[in-house]
């Protein structure tokens, strides 16, 4: 039982250059999430999926797409990506509803020179 | 607008004794949900507490517990018999219903906790 695991662990990009983070669940959750973290500030809520086919946008979503083709998997894209996009990216699942506890990921930190 | 403030960026503690971390918030909401994470410095982040507002018992989980105070809109962590595991980032996080399907997080800035040995 892996829980939640992300791929890649860090990744260099240049300005404009495109691409995609995996998230993956063993657990069989329905929710999945993927956040941002910064310095000196709280994780912030990019997009979110309540379940297969289905995605949601959360407090900062400008400049990400997300898909959610198989229950198990949650992908987070930059298609250019800009400086303001560096960050650590958490990606979290929880059972069912958004109260009950999210397991997170280990995270991805992105550099976008 | 919500906001979660953690108003303490570090703190530290001796190993065996007690630590209150705070956290305070902002919501017209009556129907909401609170959350501590803790964030090892392993980066993974996991759950240590929750409380739903609607209870009026403070949550407990092993040595940590809640004070959550609804009218004031606070609600403290403390730690007792403090652990050298204990060290980490500690997220204090606001969730709410918004519509059908529809939900919002906010978690504050998160207090560095040091346990000394």
């Amino acid at each position: 039982n892996a829980g939640v695991t992300q791929t890649p662990k860090f990744r260099v990009l240049k300005t404009g250059q495109s691409m995609t983070l995996l998230c993956a669940q063993d657990m069989n959750h329905e929710y999945m999430y993927w956040y941002r973290q910064d310095p000196g500030m709280g994780l912030r809520l990019i997009h979110y999926s309540v379940g297969e086919g289905t995605t949601a946008k959360g407090e900062v979503p400008d400049g990400y797409n997300v898909s959610r083709l198989k229950k198990q998997n949650f992908l987070l894209g930059l298609e250019s990506a800009a400086p303001s996009q560096t960050s650590v990216y958490f990606c979290a699942s929880s059972y069912s509803t958004h109260y009950n506890e999210q397991f997170f990921g280990p995270g991805t930190r992105l550099t976008v020179l | 607008a919500q906001t979660v403030t953690q108003s303490q960026p570090e703190m530290s503690v001796q190993e065996a004794e007690t630590v209150t971390l705070s956290c305070t918030y902002d919501t017209s909401e009556n129907n909401y949900y609170l959350f501590w994470y803790k964030q090892p410095p392993s980066r993974q982040m996991i759950l240590v507490i929750r409380q739903e507002a609607y209870k009026q018992q403070n949550a407990t989980e092993n040595r940590f517990s809640v004070n959550f105070q609804k009218a004031a809109k606070s609600f403290s962590l403390k730690i007792s018999d403090s652990q050298l595991g204990d060290t980490a980032m500690y997220f204090c996080a606001f969730m709410k219903h918004v519509t059908s399907g529809t939900y919002k997080y906010i978690f504050g800035t998160g207090t560095r906790l040091k346990v000394l040995a």
